[in-house]
């Protein structure tokens, strides 16, 4: 079974700019998470989709948004990047067969630089 | 204070020797996660646990509900095990979105 995918891998843009990243969960997971990690702040959670409703958001401006698309594939969107978005932007997918305490597999990540 | 912290914050340590990796945290879990992330950023899970201890291979997972502790232990570590290391407590309330990161142990094994 194909693990999953994120793409693109590596990005640069610059300030103002916006960005959209892709993740393609495991087949037949249903849930996909996004994460953020920076040096400085290490990984923070930035949104969870499931079935197609995002369950939950993290602590980040409304310049981050996502949604999850009807095959489970999932895209994030920053808009007007900052220096500060420059991270390893991470997806992970579960099944989700109970509510919680599912164990995650996580892509490889796409870097983004903001120049 | 971070709501999980994590000791120590970087270890190095010799082929073979046994390695303990702690974190502690402040809030009520449903779940503690332990994380591998390699160089170039590749996450893979390790363990989710609630209580008691969970094994694969070398890895032993640890976890004291009562003082809010768990460990991870390598034993005969090899130069492959270099990696950060990273528990995530996943709070009350279901959902991925609960998880709350440590800032990781950087583990560096000597051949």
């Amino acid at each position: 079974k194909a693990g999953v995918t994120q793409t693109p891998r590596y990005l640069i843009k610059t300030r103002g700019q916006q960005v959209t990243l892709s993740c393609s969960p495991i087949s037949g997971h249903r849930s996909v998470s996004w994460y953020q990690q920076t040096p400085g702040q290490g990984l923070q959670f930035l949104f969870e989709y499931f079935s197609e409703t995002q369950r939950n958001k993290g602590n980040f401006p409304g310049r981050f948004s996502g949604r999850q698309f009807s095959n489970s594939r999932s895209e994030m969107n920053v808009s007007t990047l900052e220096l500060g978005d420059s991270a390893l932007y991470l997806c992970a997918s579960s099944i989700l067969r109970r509510s919680f305490t599912d164990t995650q597999y996580f892509g490889p990540g796409t870097r983004l630089t903001v120049l | 204070k971070n709501e999980v912290e994590q000791s120590p914050q970087n270890l190095t340590a010799q082929e073979g020797e046994f390695i303990t990796i702690n974190c502690s945290y402040s809030v009520g879990i449903s779940a503690l996660h332990w994380l591998q992330q390699h160089p170039g950023g590749g996450i893979v899970s390790l363990f989710m646990l609630s209580s008691g201890k969970k094994k694969h291979g070398r890895l032993i997972a640890t976890i004291n509900i009562q003082e809010k502790h768990s460990s991870l232990h390598i034993t005969a570590s090899h130069p492959r095990d270099s990696a950060v290391y990273i528990c995530a407590a996943q709070n009350y309330g279901g959902s991925q979105g609960n998880l709350i990161f440590g800032k990781g142990t950087k583990l560096s094994v000597k051949p």
